[in-house]
């Protein structure tokens, strides 16, 4: 089976754009993690999509936002990207059902100018 | 909300040594402790996890304990390659359908050949 993929790799962009990240699961994985990743803070949870809808919410503000397809595919979108937004954004996919042994994808490195 | 301490936070060892990292949670209602390593430029991969009514488990080299009572957990590393040599994080979560991990800041394991 193909692992999780985050599209772009790599992205550079400047204060107050915005930001869309993807981020397609392993086939079969219904629920879809994004976590942001930072020297100074470490992994953090960001929000968690199953079945199309939210159902986790990390402490992030609204600027961060997501969303997930039919198809299981997610999308994380970040508006007015400010300096401290530059991370390392991760996607993880879980298997149905509650088994909670996440996949991660390889991340998108986030670079804001 | 739950805190999960790791140290250390640096790993020095020589080739065929053991490492172990220990880490610490707060909440006692944590029951899914999942141990990821992550290589430069990729995402966290999961090497083995362990759940609350369970005290030890082992992979080959790899074994993890739990100390419920003491709320700690451990992961040990017997004959240490040099492929091991990565960040190692720990993380704590409830498990089921509201999983929001915690991880530990994470350890970064050096093996000399």
């Amino acid at each position: 089976k193909a692992g999780v993929t985050q599209t772009p790799r790599y992205l550079i962009k400047t204060r107050g754009q915005q930001v869309t990240l993807s981020c397609s699961p392993i086939s079969g994985h219904r629920s879809v993690s994004w976590y942001q990743q930072t020297p100074g803070q470490g992994l953090q949870f960001l929000f968690e999509y199953f079945s199309e809808t939210q159902r986790n919410k990390g402490n992030f503000p609204g600027r961060f936002s997501g969303r997930q397809f039919s198809n299981s595919r997610s999308e994380m979108n970040v508006s007015t990207l400010e300096l401290g937004d530059s991370a390392l954004y991760l996607c993880a996919s879980e298997p149905t059902g509650a088994t909670d042994t996440q996949y991660f994808g390889p991340g998108t490195r986030l670079t804001v100018l | 909300g739950e805190n999960v301490e790791q140290h250390p936070s640096t790993l020095s060892v020589q080739e065929g040594d053991s490492a172990v990292i220990k880490c610490t949670y707060s909440d006692s209602a944590s029951n899914y402790f999942p141990w990821y390593k992550q290589e430069l430029g990729k995402g966290p991969q999961l090497i083995i996890d362990i759940r609350s009514n369970v005290g030890e488990k082992k992979d080959q080299r790899i074994a993890v304990t739990l100390n419920k009572t003491a709320k700690h957990f451990s992961l040990h590393i017997t004959e240490t390659q040099p492929e091991d040599s990565a960040v190692y994080f720990c993380a704590a979560s409830k498990s089921g359908g509201s999983y929001i991990p915690t991880f530990g800041r994470g350890t970064s394991l050096i093996v000399h050949p």
